[in-house]
């Protein structure tokens, strides 16, 4: 089945850009999502990319796709502390109405 | 617009009761309804999946007996933790989506802000 792969932590200080990584296995999602979750709260979806992207920007948020290393990612720039949550990746089954989540990277930020 | 909430936000129930919580999405129709369960170490994992006037199609694994997934109209489903043990004791979320089967990002799951429960 679908495995979605992402590092669990990832602490950066105030002002520094933030990337967080993901690995996915089923490369025929036409898209892909990240969700963020903040303490104690649902998901919210943050961004998402179609599969025929390279890249999508948003204000701080960058996202790169590799399709090839079916590798996907999430850049923010100039940290604050309010960008502090559980991202997750998100890849939708293309056999079903399903999403397949991460595990999570929790972003911490040091002053 | 899209919001889903879930109630209660929280419950505590002593071993071996019944629980039920509920998922509404608020402003628009949800033809298929998804329900989580996040484990302390955060991650997502999914229960069922459910379609208004169906039965619910639940993940391998996840005991339909224990729990019970009603989606009776397209604004609300419920899920029953029944005979509640302590390791039931969880974050569930649920979330909520217009079309079901179909990809792009209009079929995006809207999620609820999620239910803790706490066993004893």
């Amino acid at each position: 089945g679908e495995d979605v792969e992402q590092s669990l932590f990832l602490s950066v200080r105030e002002g520094d850009s933030s990337v967080i990584n993901c690995t996915y296995t089923d490369s025929s999602s036409t898209y892909l999502y990240w969700y963020k979750q903040e303490p104690g709260a649902g998901l919210q979806l943050l961004t998402y990319i179609f599969s025929n992207m390279d890249m999508k920007q948003d204000q701080r948020l960058t996202v790169l796709l590799n399709k090839k290393d079916k590798h996907l990612s999430l850049r923010i720039a100039d940290t604050q502390t309010g960008d502090s949550a559980i991202y997750f990746c998100a890849v939708p089954l293309s056999s079903a109405s399903k999403i397949i989540f991460g595990s999570g990277t929790r972003l911490s930020i040091r002053p | 617009g899209a919001v889903v909430s879930q109630h209660p936000s929280w419950v505590i129930c002593k071993s071996g009761t019944s629980v039920k919580i509920e998922c509404r999405s608020l402003d628009f129709q949800a033809t298929t309804m998804f329900w989580y369960r996040q484990f302390p170490k955060q991650s997502l994992m999914l229960m069922a999946t459910s379609n208004e006037g169906s039965k619910a199609t639940y993940e391998q694994g996840v005991e339909k007996d224990k729990f019970l997934i009603n989606h009776a109209s397209l604004t609300l489903s419920t899920l029953t933790v029944t005979s509640a043990h302590p390791e039931d004791s969880s974050f569930y979320i649920c979330s909520a989506s217009v079309a079901s089967g179909r990809m792009g990002p209009y079929n995006e799951q809207f999620f609820g802000p999620g239910t803790r429960l706490t066993v004893l």
